[in-house]
């Protein structure tokens, strides 16, 4: 079945410091989503990527889906202590729902 | 517009005991899904519903756990019986065509004893 990889499993970085999150898909996605959980919430939808090579930015974040439809990353700059949580990737095709990665737990010290 | 509703949020049983978890979704939503998060991992869906009828339940382990949504609004989620590994948060979402991503409840954290 479709595999979705995430990796750092975790960071830890200084207040004002970027961070990234990198996703790989097993397959060819139609689409993909990315969420954030805080700790002892639940997830919550930030965006959904559907183009080839598509940028999308939401103030500080940047999201990215590759060229191949294969893979995508988050890109947060200058990082808050308000973006501390587990961000997931969570990828769809055509032949199945969504699956959703691992995710990877950033941590920001002030 | 309210959220999703879950409940109960928290419930502790033994082995072999059985339990059931509920979910409104929102208003308007037809697609309801049902996740499993084991702690620190990624939600796992267990079993998606286009309005009442089922999309997906390929993970379901349905030796144990069962699902319905009679009426295509709210859900019931019940494992009987239970068993250690079922210790987890269910997380229950909703989403509607056109509108990109889900959108979660609070989820219930089962412990079993």
């Amino acid at each position: 079945g479709q595999q979705v990889m995430q990796i750092p499993q975790y960071q830890h970085v200084q207040e004002g410091e970027d961070f990234t999150t990198y996703c790989n898909s097993s397959t060819t996605l139609s689409n993909i989503q990315w969420y954030k959980q805080r700790p002892g919430g639940h997830p919550v939808f930030l965006i959904q990527l559907v183009k080839s090579g598509e940028v999308k930015k939401q103030k500080r974040l940047t999201f990215q889906f590759g060229e191949a439809k294969k893979n995508s990353s988050l890109h947060i700059t200058a990082t808050q202590t308000t973006d501390v949580g587990t961000y997931f990737c969570a990828g769809e095709s055509g032949y199945s729902t969504l699956t959703f990665g691992k995710g990877t737990m950033l941590l920001v010290s002030p | 517009e309210a959220g999703v509703a879950q409940s109960p949020r928290y419930k502790i049983i033994e082995k072999r005991q059985s339990v059931a978890f509920w979910c409104n979704p929102i208003s308007g939503h037809a697609t309801l899904y049902w996740y499993q998060q084991i702690l620190g991992q990624g939600p796992k869906l267990l079993i998606q519903f286009q309005n009442n009828g089922v999309v997906d339940d390929s993970q379901l382990p349905k030796d144990r756990f069962s699902a319905e949504r009679l009426k295509g609004v709210d859900s019931t989620l019940k494992i009987q019986p239970a068993k250690l590994e079922d210790s987890a948060v269910y997380l229950c979402a909703s989403s509607t065509l056109g509108r990109r991503g889900q959108f979660f409840g609070p989820g219930t954290r089962l412990t079993v004893l």
